[in-house]
């Protein structure tokens, strides 16, 4: 079975900070994505990583893949109090496996 | 572009009881999931359907939840009888390849409370 770790589980930050958040396994993945879902609502895609050690930036967040594409991480720059929610990482094998979450919280 | 839809978005019922859930997809998805999101997770898939056959089923209670999608579109997911710990939201996606790979969109779920 392939899991997906996810750390922190939640994070407190003030706007203007910056964070990071991590997404393990012992797994290989095909390819790994990144959720944001906001109470009541579905999981909405971020981005979608393919290549071991890729990079991709989207304004404000930046996600790795790991060179084994066992890991990957978001960060954040100067966060905003939009930027709260609950985010999600999720590995392609031979179905899509989700984290645990890790939930953050941006205060003004 | 309509979204996924699910009906009803609550749903509380006591143990034992039956209940079922509705989704209709993105026009044109032929591929539909069924998550299970127990509070404090992330989405556990149950079942995935491509058209109207069952793909990949492998962690559904079979004992006591039940799903179909008759017409290769819309779908129904139920719950017969409800235990306390099926408490959870369920959400529906439904997906497209693109050349980066599979992309799923979701809906906005259903919570339900089991008493």
């Amino acid at each position: 079975t392939q899991l997906l770790e996810q750390s922190p589980q939640f994070l407190s930050i003030q706007e203007g900070e910056n964070l990071t958040v991590y997404c393990n396994s012992s797994s290989v993945f095909s390819s790994l994505q990144w959720y944001r879902q906001e109470p009541g609502e579905g999981p909405v895609l971020l981005v979608t990583v393919v290549t071991g050690g890729e990079v991709k930036k989207l304004k404000r967040l930046t996600f790795q893949f790991g060179d084994a594409r066992k890991d990957s991480s978001l960060h954040i720059t100067a966060a905003q109090t939009g930027d709260t929610g609950l985010y999600l990482c999720a590995g392609y094998g031979n179905k899509l496996v989700f984290g645990a979450g890790t939930i953050l919280r941006v205060k003004s | 572009e309509a979204g996924v839809a699910q009906s009803p978005r609550y749903k509380i019922i006591e143990k034992r009881q039956s209940v079922a859930f509705w989704c209709n997809p993105i026009s044109g998805h032929a591929t539909l999931y069924w998550y299970q999101q127990i509070l404090g997770q992330g989405p556990k898939l149950l079942i995935q359907f491509q058209n109207n056959g069952v793909v990949d089923d492998s962690q559904l209670p079979k004992d006591r939840f039940s799903a179909e999608r008759l017409k290769g579109v819309d779908s129904t997911l139920k719950i017969q009888p409800a235990k306390l710990e099926d408490s959870a939201v369920y959400l529906c996606a439904s997906s497209f390849r693109t050349s980066g790979g599979e992309r799923q969109f979701f809906g906005p779920g259903t919570r339900l409370t089991v008493l």
